[in-house]
């Protein structure tokens, strides 16, 4: 069966600081990969979604970055974290077919400070 | 550019009621809709998907209904229990610039006992 591990579950950093959030995917080939982010109160805005290694489409221009470097690991990166950045992380993947369903990780809580 | 709404913010109920949540789209070229189910400081749980060739999904006390002329969905929670009280969160798969699920922002669902 698929699952999908997405770590660390909590974060605080300061202000300024680099974020490395790394998810992965196993049982699966060549999924469909998403980072979203759900701020306090608001919706799930889309980061940015992968179609296959090294292909990473981003949503919304920001000083975040994605990367795939394996077919089944998606890491979302920051240089320098604003405090805007704080919210709740959430990596999802889909098999590709337009019919099928998106399956969440767990999530990671970042706090900027 | 598609836009996913669902009122209420927040409904509560007591247990044992059937209840209805209500989610609307603008654009009703789609592929599929789905629904999820959040709890506090969790990911997503995928509910039901719809797709776009078909009017409702069942899955257990659970019925999702689509109407695609209207724009519109329904949650039909049967027998409302404590254990259902979490967020509910539908989202829209456009037909144009596919992979991209359009998230309403949710309801929260308490069930009172």
């Amino acid at each position: 069966s698929q699952t999908i591990h997405q770590w660390p579950a909590t974060l605080v950093q300061p202000v300024g600081s680099p974020l490395s959030l790394e998810c992965t995917v196993e049982g699966t080939s060549n999924p469909n990969l998403y980072w979203y982010r759900q701020a306090a109160g608001r919706g799930l805005q889309l980061l940015f979604y992968s179609v296959g290694i090294g292909q990473i489409s981003s949503e919304v221009p920001q000083n975040l970055s994605a990367s795939r470097p394996q077919d089944r690991q998606f890491i979302l990166s920051s240089k320098k974290l604003l405090l805007s950045d704080s919210g709740f992380y959430l990596c999802a993947w889909s098999s590709g077919d337009t019919n099928e369903k998106l399956f969440f990780g767990s999530g990671t809580q970042l706090s900027v400070l | 550019k598609q836009e996913v709404t669902q009122i209420p913010a927040a409904l509560s109920v007591p247990e044992g009621e059937n209840l209805v949540l209500n989610c609307s789209f603008t654009d009703s070229a789609i592929y599929n809709l789905q629904w999820f189910r959040q709890d506090p400081g969790k990911g997503l749980t995928s509910l039901l998907l719809i797709q776009s060739s078909q009017r409702e999904q069942t899955s257990g006390r659970l019925n999702a209904s689509l109407d695609k002329s209207s724009g519109r969905s329904t949650l039909y929670i049967a027998a409302s229990q404590p254990g259902d009280s979490a967020t509910y969160l539908c989202a829209s798969l456009p037909a144009e610039g596919a992979q991209k699920l359009v998230f309403g922002q949710g309801t929260r669902l308490t069930i009172n006992p």
